[in-house]
């Protein structure tokens, strides 16, 4: 099946600072990805939806200067969380819809530490 | 929009055990309902899916049942396995469009050998 790589797995970052994200659709092109986050023991929180070549769709409580998304090939969506606060820190996990079968592929998934 | 309700939110199971999870939507449009199986600290891998116009569909030990008439969708798993411990999300999204796919809580099963 297809495959997202997303990177880095693991950061640490201080407050205040800028942190990217960066999701690769590895084998086929993704016109349409999706970040999510995710805190323990709960659900996949859908942020925002990001188009290739347009500006992203965000859901409705979430910052879009904060969470900025950039869609630039149709091989890479980028998240930057913006002035990392420690409340931001989270599981932050990307997603494609996997073109030979009707589902979704995720990306390994970003934890975010913020200190 | 729609709206994927998800029970139980754990399931404590002994080995070769079944196992039921139960979700139920609210969207009459919502056509594809995938599963997923979360380990700690991992990515979501999809395990089985089932599409509006298949009532049952078996995969080994995995099996989704879907009734459209009452909006709900199940996931089936025999002869649990301590490997098969992990956190489990249903899903619901409707052709056309993004395919956005709305997600339930998720299932915490805990296989005990």
């Amino acid at each position: 099946g297809a495959v997202v790589s997303q990177h880095p797995s693991r950061v640490i970052c201080k407050s205040g600072t800028s942190v990217k994200i960066e999701c690769r659709s590895l084998d086929f092109q993704a016109t349409t990805m999706f970040w999510y986050r995710q805190f323990p023991k709960q659900s996949l929180m859908l942020m925002a939806t990001s188009n290739e070549g347009s500006k992203a769709t965000y859901e409705q409580g979430v910052e879009k200067d904060k969470f900025l998304i950039n869609h630039a090939s149709l091989t890479l969506s980028t998240l930057t969380v913006t002035s990392a606060h420690p409340e931001d820190s989270s599981f932050y996990i990307c997603s494609a819809r996997d073109p030979d079968r009707a589902g979704y592929t995720f990306g390994s998934g970003t934890r975010l530490t913020v200190v | 929009g729609e709206n994927v309700e998800q029970h139980p939110s754990t399931l404590s199971v002994q080995e070769g055990d079944s196992a039921v999870i139960k979700c139920t939507y609210s969207d009459s449009a919502s056509n594809y309902f995938p599963w997923y199986k979360q380990e700690l600290g991992k990515r979501p891998q999809l395990i089985i899916d089932i599409r509006s116009n298949v009532g049952e569909k078996k995969d080994q030990r995995i099996a989704v049942t879907l009734n459209k008439t009452a909006k709900h969708f199940s996931l089936h798993i025999t002869e649990t396995q301590p490997e098969d411990s992990a956190v489990y999300f249903c899903a619901a999204s409707a052709s056309g469009g993004s395919y956005i796919p709305t997600f339930g809580r998720g299932t915490s099963l805990i296989v005990h050998p």
